[in-house]
């Protein structure tokens, strides 16, 4: 079953622009992860969040969690045209045994 | 530094063959390791999961099982494979529970 859900489903911007994805689950969670996908490869994990966290920055990327909303969201500043691909919001939760649920999914396309 | 290893890389079988797909992970011991098949276009569907030699998790009934005969080595199945069975099938790992999983390069089957 799925838990996130990723908003918009697709996203084109101009390189240099900011690129906001948002992520909705639906129960508790541990931790929220997100991970790219470049076409037809494997995924890369980007950044983890834990639940009693709020914000958490890495390079670029800027990650928000709010879990009174069930949401996170993903900020990639100034986008370059590398940054074209598939971005995945995965939930984990211990009760669960940890295991990553994934989203759908929003795909990214940064224009030159 | 750990590394994951999966093939083939792209597969074509008809209906009613046989599968196996390998995955091995070394420079690690006792890694966490998944199976997920993501439909074109979608997202992560997870398959099975195994915390240890011998024990596997089925998240999903269907046609294919899992294996972990070896540490580092987890293998899916099928006796029969059907046409909904295509996809892309990736493997992971992760050191222990609520980690970022670090992904296998995929490999696409298409049953014919």
């Amino acid at each position: 079953s799925q838990q996130g859900e990723e908003d918009p489903q697709a996203l084109s911007i101009q390189e240099g622009e900011n690129a906001t994805m948002n992520c909705s689950y639906k129960t508790s969670i541990n931790n929220l992860q997100w991970y790219r996908q470049n076409s037809g490869r494997g995924l890369v994990h980007l950044i983890l969040i834990r639940s009693n966290e709020r914000e958490k920055h890495s390079g670029r990327l800027r990650v928000t969690l709010d879990t009174s909303k069930k949401s996170s969201s993903l900020l990639i500043t100034a986008s370059r045209a590398a940054d074209t691909a598939s971005y995945f919001c995965a939930t984990a939760l211990y009760s669960q045994g940890g295991k990553l649920i994934f989203g759908q999914g929003t795909e990214l396309s940064v224009k030159p | 530094s750990q590394t994951i290893h999966q093939w083939p890389a792209t597969l074509v079988q008809p209906v009613g063959s046989p599968l196996s797909l390998e995955c091995t992970v070394e420079g690690t011991s006792n890694p966490n390791l998944y199976w997920y098949r993501q439909a074109a276009g979608r997202g992560l569907q997870l398959l099975f999961y195994s915390v240890g030699i011998g024990q596997i998790s089925s998240e999903v009934p269907q046609n294919l099982s899992a294996s972990r005969p070896q540490d580092r080595q987890f293998i899916l199945s099928s006796k029969k494979l059907l046409l909904s069975d295509s996809g892309f099938y990736l493997c992971a790992w992760s050191p222990e529970r609520m980690y970022g999983y670090t992904f296998g390069s995929g490999t696409r089957l298409t049953v014919v």
